[in-house]
């Protein structure tokens, strides 16, 4: 089955430092990669997504690309702001019920 | 962009009691919703997934005459947690995805139901 492994948290950043967040994935087939935020009391956000090799998916200063060779998608930032502090999933889904299969999540807080 | 809502946002309820969970998508058609557990710092866990008109499919260990799920319209799905008990306390958490497009290919998520079973 599908299955996706993050790293685990938390990770502490000083503003304006650079953001790694690695993600894996294993899968049947080519799954569609999504990586959600979910800030304090609320529910997940989509942040970006990629649905094929080699696409980036990008939005508020996130990027990830989906990397086949490694079965990776790796979310960065290049300056974090507190505002970024949150948990962030990295998800996969494949198939035509396009369920979801998530990471355990990572949180990030972002001190000034 | 694609909107889900939830209500309630907060329950808090008597053990034995029933409690049940909207989730609507504002302004697009669901034809198929999600429903999801999240425990305290762990990830989200899939329930029960329901199309339209149709009966909704149970994940594994999840007791369907416990979560009762309707998916009665394209709009509005409902989750009913009957006989509620202190261990049903959680983040329950629906998504829908939609026809077409960008609504086909992701979920678009509710911003959550905490429930507090006393």
């Amino acid at each position: 089955g599908n299955s996706v492994t993050q790293m685990e948290g938390p990770v502490t950043l000083s503003e304006e430092a650079f953001l790694t967040i690695n993600c894996t994935y294993t899968a049947t087939g080519y799954p569609s990669l999504f990586w959600y935020v979910q800030y304090p009391g609320e529910g997940l956000q989509l942040l970006l997504k990629a649905t094929k090799a080699d696409d980036k998916g990008s939005n508020k200063g996130f990027e990830a690309t989906y990397r086949k060779e490694t079965t990776s998608f790796h979310l960065e930032k290049g300056s974090v702001q507190v505002s970024d502090s949150a948990v962030y999933f990295c998800a996969s889904s494949t198939g035509t019920a396009s369920k979801l299969t998530f990471g355990t999540g990572t949180r990030l807080q972002v001190t000034l | 962009g694609a909107v889900v809502s939830q209500h309630p946002s907060w329950v808090i309820c008597k053990s034995g009691t029933s409690v049940k969970i909207e989730c609507r998508s504002l302004d697009f058609q669901a034809t198929t919703m999600f429903w999801y557990r999240q425990f305290p710092k762990q990830s989200l866990m899939l329930m029960a997934t329901s199309n339209e008109g149709s009966k909704a499919t149970y994940e594994q260990g999840v007791e369907k005459d416990k979560f009762l799920i309707n998916h009665a319209s394209l709009t509005l799905s409902t989750l009913t947690v009957t006989s509620a008990h202190p261990e049903d306390s959680s983040f329950y958490i629906c998504s829908a995805r939609g026809r077409g497009g960008p609504f086909q290919e992701t979920q678009y998520f509710g911003p959550g139901t905490r429930l507090l079973v006393l």
